[in-house]
């Protein structure tokens, strides 16, 4: 079970947009519409910010989306704050019931 | 609100055993899937093990399969890990995780704070 692949680490300036991709296969992200995406900052647990490729849980900013095309999967990050900078993961369920995480993207708010 | 609190976890030497548990407030616990998702010191998260919200489905990683059993006592709202034959690289904080918004079930809507397991001789 490899994981799925993300860039290491983005950065931004403050009010700018950076998108973070997440390739999969056909197994996983090409093959289901079951894509999530988390925030974690240092030293405590992940928060959901969407899931099912597009939507947002209540309460969490549209200043992030998500998108998919074919087996890769995008985090956009619009209008950048401070507060932005965190680890993102994401996820995919995959074909035998199991999930997979995305190895992690670093994002800095320059 | 949502509350999960997990415990368990603690030292053990290679080849040893740990049972992990998580108790779970503010919800209809019987209800909802629950999951394990461990992240080892400075490294990125991985999915651990699935519980279908009344025991009948159980999945897991092929890292653990055939080592890790979770089960749930949805009388006592808990959840739990027992972890045998562990390794050095089972060496993480694990946090359980409870299914939300999303019908595959495997988005976590609320996570516990997490418990360390370090695997050393």
């Amino acid at each position: 079970q490899s994981a799925l692949t993300q860039p290491a680490s983005v950065s931004g300036s403050p009010g700018q947009s950076i998108t973070i991709s997440c390739t999969g296969t056909t197994s996983d992200i090409g093959g289901y519409n079951f894509v999530s995406w988390y925030q974690q900052h240092p030293g405590k647990a992940p928060k959901l910010i969407i899931y099912d490729v597009t939507d947002r849980p209540s309460g969490v900013s549209s200043r992030f989306s998500g998108s998919k095309s074919g087996h890769t999967a995008s985090l956009t990050i619009s209008g950048l704050q401070a507060e932005d900078e965190a680890d993102y993961y994401c996820t995919s369920y995959t074909n035998g019931g199991t999930l997979k995480f995305g190895g992690g993207t670093k994002l800095t708010v320059l | 609100q949502v509350q999960l609190v997990e415990s368990g976890g603690g030292v053990v030497q290679p080849g040893g055993s740990l049972r992990l548990s998580c108790a779970a407030s503010g919800f209809a616990f019987s209800a909802y899937g629950m999951h394990w998702v461990r992240q080892a010191p400075g490294k990125g998260l991985e999915w651990v093990a699935f519980i279908r919200y009344d025991g009948g489905n159980k999945y897991y990683a092929d890292s653990v399969k055939g080592r890790f059993t979770i089960s749930r006592d949805n009388s006592k709202n808990t959840l739990s890990l027992q972890m045998n034959s562990l390794r050095p690289d089972d060496t993480a904080i694990y946090y359980c995780a409870k299914v939300g918004y999303s019908s595959s079930s495997y988005t976590f809507d609320h996570w516990g704070q997490g418990t360390l397991v370090t695997v050393s001789s």
